[in-house]
């Protein structure tokens, strides 16, 4: 069955403690791979897509890396306006459809 | 701004009753999907739209769940018979069709359902 496992579930990081999220898949024909980030009580904002592993990604202190059987967020010197929810998610083979994971929520204390 | 909307933002409603949400894409966006978040979950995927054609319906889209899109724009989502399994957060995403090669879908706000 083709899933999507993030990991940790949470995590409290302090400002300026850089630390990395993980997403592996296990999906036939991987078509691509997407994090989006959530804020409470509204709908995930888009940050990147990744087509090929080996791909790299990057906004502000944000990095998304693939590789065949998993992705990563890292975060560089978190400020506490990236505390959210990090969603990952991916698009395989004859759909157009999400497949999403949990998500890993994010606390960055000041 | 030319983001997806959602209208209502919030609904309550009774246990039996039927609900309708409305969703407007971006608007030179052909493709229009629906997903379904609990809480502390990932949004679930549950049918979407080409144009005016709905391509393709998750199991989890039972019988008293419809959508249309009827001329390519707007789409509803209409549950009948609400159960108390049916709170959650129903998000409208959308995306342009550019061949087979790219799928970046932009989320609306959301309609949070509570189904008393």
């Amino acid at each position: 069955e083709d899933q999507v496992t993030q990991s940790p579930e949470a995590l409290r990081l302090q400002e300026g403690e850089s630390s990395s999220l993980n997403c592996s898949y296990t999906v036939s024909g991987l078509r691509g791979l997407f994090w989006y980030r959530q804020d409470p009580g509204k709908g995930p904002e888009f940050l990147f897509t990744l087509y090929s592993a080996g791909e790299e990604k990057e906004k502000e202190r944000l990095k998304a890396t693939l590789t065949k059987k998993e992705s990563f967020l890292h975060i560089t010197a978190p400020k506490p306006e990236d505390s959210a929810t990090y969603l990952c998610a991916s698009w395989m083979d004859s759909s157009y459809k999400l497949i999403f994971g949990s998500g890993t929520r994010l606390l960055v204390r000041p | 701004d030319t983001g997806v909307s959602q209208n209502p933002r919030h609904k309550i409603t009774k246990r039996g009753q039927n609900v309708t949400f409305r969703c407007d894409p971006i608007s030179e966006h052909n493709r229009l999907y629906w997903y379904r978040q609990t809480l502390g979950q990932g949004p679930e995927f549950l049918t979407y739209f080409q144009n005016e054609a709905q391509l393709e319906k998750s199991r989890l889209l039972s019988d008293r769940f419809s959508a249309e899109r009827p001329k390519g724009s707007f789409s509803t989502l209409e549950i009948q018979r609400t159960e108390q399994g049916d709170s959650a957060m129903y998000l409208c995403a959308s995306s342009l069709s550019q061949g087979a090669v790219y799928n970046e879908q932009f989320f609306g706000p959301g309609t949070r359902l509570t189904v008393l």
